[in-house]
């Protein structure tokens, strides 16, 4: 079975700050890519990044960064320099790719992080 | 069309009546998901169809919900006999395969009273 865990529910920062959202998977695949989704109140989900598992070196995009560690099954997220904007609740996924017996198109995702910056 | 476009956006029903829920996915996607999103949860998944076929229903939570794809584009997820504990978001996504990223739609708020 797969399963992702986000142990922070709420975040609340004061703009400009970096905040940092934690992500702790599990799975028997030996293959697998890890996504982070951000939901803004109108709701749709939106796309940020994949991440395979063969990668483990860390991603910059602009003020994001994600930093995925195998051997702690951990893929953290860091905004830097939060704004107003950012506010919205983010979701770490899990797809694995089968190699265990499950499926390689089902996205299992964490509860969700929600994350207010207040100017 | 531009996105996944999901209708209506939000649907109120009462309990016992049948609901259907509209999703016109990305043109040329040929594999398209239903999500369930419950208050404070992360999206769970419902069915997923690769053209007009279900290949993997698993996540239906039981014979009152049932989802259509007869032309291989837009979907149709159908709940007979509704519960108040149907209400939830119900969310979209479709990908060019099944091993790319799903793009997701606003989803469908549901309400039964």
């Amino acid at each position: 079975a797969q399963k992702v865990t986000q142990a922070q529910t709420e975040i609340s920062v004061v703009e400009k700050e970096d905040v940092t959202l934690d992500c702790v998977y599990e799975t028997r695949d030996t293959t697998y890519y890890l996504f982070w989704y951000k939901q803004p109140p109108s709701g749709e989900l939106v796309f940020l990044i994949r991440r395979n598992s063969f990668d483990e070196q860390n991603e910059i995009s602009g003020r994001y960064s994600w930093n995925f560690q195998k051997s702690t099954s951990s893929f953290n997220f860091t905004i830097t320099a939060s704004q107003v904007v950012d506010s919205a609740v983010y979701f770490c996924a899990l797809r694995g790719m089968g190699n265990s017996g499950g499926s390689n198109y089902k996205l299992t995702f964490g509860k969700g992080t929600l994350l207010t910056v207040n100017p | 069309g531009a996105g996944v476009s999901q209708t209506p956006s939000n649907k109120v029903t009462e309990k016992g009546k049948y609901v259907e829920l509209r999703c016109d996915p990305i043109s040329g996607h040929t594999a398209l998901y239903w999500y369930r999103q419950s208050l404070g949860q992360g999206p769970e998944f419902l069915i997923y169809f690769q053209g007009t076929g279900a290949a993997d229903d698993s996540g239906l939570p039981n014979d009152r919900f049932f989802a259509v794809r007869p032309e291989g584009s837009v979907s149709t997820l159908k709940i007979q006999r509704t519960e108040r504990g149907d209400s939830a978001v119900y969310l979209c996504a479709s990908s060019s395969t099944a091993n790319t990223e799903a793009f997701f739609g606003q989803g469908t708020r549901l309400t039964v009273v």
